[in-house]
């Protein structure tokens, strides 16, 4: 069962656009929420990490969005550039202990010149 | 910057062999991670150390365990290796309580 469902599978957007991915949790004891960048042949590494006591946090072109009632939270890059392709993941845990992270499935993004 | 050394980018294996894959951490965390990843399917956690000797299982533990015998060093052991364990295989470190986790370059394992 995934724990954090993430959409979309695959995005391609123009450069200079705005590319929005969404992801969506259940279990209400998650509060930490971090989005890893994975380049081909390269691990994972944090792009941005969010806590339930903000609704928003922006790191230069990219800002996590976060509706804790709908338990919701999204990706925005703003002005995409073909550097930026990569695939994003969403992650949630409990921000105590070991801090085991559930990952959602993953989208391709792909920016066009 | 935290380097997590996975010491094998590629390998192939048949199948009923036992595969070692193996991971150093250069930051004295705590807590040390083998995830799998297939497409599709994101990174799906297999086991876990908070401590030296100490595992916890994760999502898919099935078919593999692994040895914590000093604090940089993680292993995954696959007892005896199967065609379904084709994958790439990372490894990550964390100080855990909110801290980023910390990825190595992954393994691509097949299993012929």
């Amino acid at each position: 069962q995934q724990q954090v469902k993430q959409s979309p599978q695959s995005l391609i957007v123009q450069k200079g656009g705005i590319s929005i991915i969404n992801c969506a949790y259940e279990n209400t004891a998650f509060d930490y929420f971090p989005w890893y960048q994975q380049f081909p042949g390269k691990g994972p590494a944090l792009l941005i990490a969010i806590r339930p006591d903000v609704s928003e946090k922006k790191e230069g072109r990219f800002t996590i969005s976060f509706n804790k009632s709908a338990k919701q939270f999204s990706l925005h890059i703003m002005d995409s550039q073909p550097g930026d392709s990569a695939t994003y993941f969403c992650a949630a845990s409990m921000a105590t202990g070991a801090n085991n992270l559930f990952f959602g499935t993953g989208t391709r993004l792909t920016v066009i010149p | 910057d935290v380097k997590v050394t996975q010491s094998s980018r590629y390998l192939v294996k048949r199948t009923g062999e036992k595969v070692f894959l193996e991971c150093v951490q250069d930051m004295d965390h705590e807590n040390m991670f083998w995830y799998r990843q297939d497409p599709g399917l994101g990174l799906r956690l297999i086991y876990f150390s908070y401590d030296v000797k100490m595992k916890e299982k994760g999502d898919i533990p099935e078919g593999y365990s692994v040895s914590r015998e000093k604090k940089e060093r993680f292993s995954l052991i696959l007892e005896s290796a199967s065609t379904n364990q084709t994958s790439m295989y990372l490894c990550a470190s964390g100080r855990g309580d909110g801290q980023p986790q910390h990825f190595g370059d992954g393994t691509r394992l097949s299993i012929l």
